[in-house]
């Protein structure tokens, strides 16, 4: 089973400042892409990033994703008021689907 | 463009089945390579898949719901549906359909209580 493991839970920053927010996979193949969802309260979640670096249709360029290995990235360059939510990342593209387990950005 | 919308009761009896049907609309539940998807939030909590069936019919179900679950696929009315028996207190959620990473349906809260 794979599994994927945000950091940090939580992160607390003020508007204009950067984000960066991990998620590491245990294990991914050739078929595996990972994707970056934003959820507010009362809402579904929200793709931001697809195929670990792609930005979303309508996605503004401060949000960015990368990847080393294993290890992926989500970057918001620099925080507006409407980003503080909490950002989910999940795997797919190969069996299972799999999700972290978030990370809240919050306001400092 | 694709989009999803879920439907079903909102209010389940403890050990009954819950069933919810994500309605398909701006394109084919038949089209190859996507994963029709059931996700749930908890709430306060974080996504947690249920399953998914893929375009070929193939399903997977989380581990954890596999012996309650059920997912199918009616591609006359292109809708997915699922089926979770013998529900509990613990189902009540979020339900979430999804053409995964996207479009996903707005969210159908489900309640389990007598």
């Amino acid at each position: 089973e794979v599994v994927l493991t945000q950091s940090p839970g939580t992160l607390s920053l003020s508007p204009g400042e950067r984000a960066t927010l991990s998620c590491r996979a245990s294990q991914i193949f050739s078929s595996s892409y990972l994707a970056w969802y934003q959820q507010k309260p009362g809402q579904a979640p929200r793709l931001l990033i697809y195929g670990a670096s792609i930005r979303a249709t309508g996605i503004p360029d401060r949000f960015s994703g990368s990847q080393s290995g294993t290890d992926f990235t989500l970057t918001i360059s620099r925080l507006e008021p409407d980003d503080f939510a909490v950002y989910y990342c999940q795997l797919y593209g190969s069996s299972p689907l799999t999700f972290g387990g978030g990370t809240k950005v919050e306001i400092k | 463009q694709v989009q999803l919308q879920e439907s079903g009761p909102g209010l389940v009896k403890p050990s009954q089945t819950l069933s919810l049907t994500c309605t398909v609309s701006g394109g084919s539940i038949s089209s190859g390579g996507y994963y029709w998807s059931w996700i749930r939030q908890h709430p306060g909590k974080g996504l947690e898949l249920i399953g998914y069936i893929y375009y070929s019919g193939n399903t997977y179900y989380n581990p954890s719901l596999k012996s309650r679950v059920t997912i199918s696929v009616d591609t006359s009315k292109n809708q997915f549906s699922l089926k979770l028996s013998s529900v509990t207190a613990a189902d009540t959620a979020v339900y979430y359909c999804a053409r995964v990473p996207e479009p996903w349906g707005q969210g159908t809260m489900v309640t389990v209580s007598s």
